[in-house]
């Protein structure tokens, strides 16, 4: 059963350019967490979704961020116009099913962008 | 506004002996806390967790301790092993919601 798979691994942008980072989760998880996580701290939410569906992007930032987890697919986390301060690492977790009754969620080895 | 703290940045251990991580937290609703370790250049992966009911459980050489009046919990590693070396993150969870709260991490160090 293969983990949580992000890609690319390691994404450098432009200021401006567009970022696409992917996340496939866990065989059998429909709910899918990103994270962000910035040097020297800890990890913090961004956007919960379930196939088709945002449930919850109260920490994703209003402007130049979207989310997305299609019915075929992987779950799309874009940024718009990146700038500087869009450089730190974007965890992806998945979940069997809605917590709590499902709390360990399970983390992909991270996307780490780079804006230049 | 930290809900989850970790106050100590960096730990260092001899191997063979006891680890102690601390986390504090502020949010009496959180009811559901999990401890996660992670490598450099990977995603964190989940260690142990703790039910606000409870005020322990073990896992093999790892303990969590839970201590509600204080809203306090700490990780115990007995015996610290070379692989330990990692950080370890304490995240929080409360019951009507599905945000993992984490803390900013410490950098366990075992030392040979």
């Amino acid at each position: 059963n293969a983990g949580v798979m992000q890609n690319p691994r390691h994404l450098v942008r432009r200021r401006g350019q567009e970022a696409r980072l992917r996340c496939s989760p866990m065989k059998g998880h429909s709910h899918v967490y990103w994270y962000r996580q910035l040097p020297e701290e800890g990890l913090k939410f961004m956007v919960y979704l379930q196939k088709e569906n945002i449930i919850d992007e109260s920490g994703m930032p209003k402007e130049r961020f979207s989310a997305e987890f299609p019915k075929e697919g992987p779950s799309i986390l874009r940024i718009q116009q990146v700038v500087r301060g869009d450089s730190a690492a974007y965890f992806c977790a998945s979940s069997p099913r809605q917590n709590p009754s499902s709390y360990e969620q399970y983390f992909g080895p991270g996307t780490r962008l780079t804006v230049t | 506004d930290q809900q989850v703290k970790q106050n100590s940045p960096s730990l260092s251990v001899q191997e063979g002996r006891i680890s102690i991580l601390n986390c504090d937290y502020t949010n009496s609703m959180f009811d559901y806390f999990l401890w996660y370790k992670k490598y450099p250049a990977e995603g964190p992966t989940f260690l142990i967790s703790i039910s606000s009911i409870k005020d322990k459980n073990e896992d093999g050489r790892f303990t969590v301790f839970l201590n509600k009046s204080a809203k306090h919990l700490s990780l115990h590693i007995v015996p610290s092993q070379p692989g330990d070396s990692a950080v370890y993150f304490c995240a929080a969870l409360a019951d009507s919601n599905y945000q993992l709260i984490w803390g900013a991490g410490t950098k366990l160090i075992i030392k040979p």
